[in-house]
């Protein structure tokens, strides 16, 4: 398993900020993953980051909106930029822990923001 | 394609009756298969997993069975409490990929 460590846990922000939130794992992952989970709805993958390379964005999702850093195994941010209300979301990091064949996933306990 | 679907919810149950959260998806091959669940307030929590046809998952009095010929990973309880009172998250690995995709969630409400 693997313990994850989001901050903010929760944010109250206004339309056309940007925020950054970081995710802090305590062992060295290859794999972290960022989702999105908008109110009463599932969650959603936004990009996948690789330490050395850049973030692979899903589709809806670009570079520009949603910058992501991975400096190294243990650490990534991921910026939504000039928000909007439609922002508002919970944003999950997670990393890949289990074994190569089960490909199970360990989630922070997400980061809430709501944009005015 | 790549899809997975639950039951909507909520689903309203009294304490220690069955439950049954229905899952179905569509894969090419035989992807792992997992249930996650969400308490009030928290992030998500693997509850169960099963990585091949016919494997059963187990976790806390939950169960899930990969059937194949339905492609179906239904979670069952024989008695709920309280303390279950969550969203639960059907979801699978996308193909060739640690990528998970989840479905709609289900949220189940305990009463006493």
């Amino acid at each position: 398993s693997a313990v994850i460590s989001q901050k903010p846990s929760r944010d109250i922000c206004q339309r056309g900020t940007s925020l950054t939130i970081q995710c802090q794992v305590d062992s060295q992952v290859t794999m972290m993953f960022w989702y999105r989970q908008q109110p009463g709805q599932s969650l959603t993958l936004i990009a996948t980051a690789n330490q050395g390379s850049e973030a692979t964005y899903e589709s809806g999702f670009v570079i520009d909106k949603f910058p992501i850093s991975r400096p190294n195994l243990t650490f990534s941010t991921l910026t939504v930029s000039n928000m909007s209300p439609e922002d508002s979301s919970i944003y999950l990091c997670s990393v890949q822990a289990g074994s190569a064949n089960t490909g199970e996933l360990f989630f922070g306990e997400g980061s809430r923001l709501t944009v005015l | 394609g790549n899809s997975v679907t639950q039951m909507e919810g909520p689903v309203t149950l009294s304490e220690e009756a069955f439950l049954t959260i229905n899952c179905t998806y569509t894969a090419t091959g035989y992807p792992s298969l997992f249930w996650y669940v969400q308490y009030p307030g928290e992030g998500l929590q693997l509850l169960l997993k099963a990585t091949k046809a016919d494997d059963k998952g187990s976790n806390k009095g939950f169960e899930a069975t990969y059937r194949k010929e339905t492609t179906s990973f239904h979670l069952e309880k024989g008695s709920v409490q309280v303390s279950d009172s969550a969203v639960y998250f059907c979801a699978r690995r996308m193909d060739s990929s640690y990528k998970l995709i989840f479905g709609s969630g289900t949220r189940l409400l305990v009463r006493p």
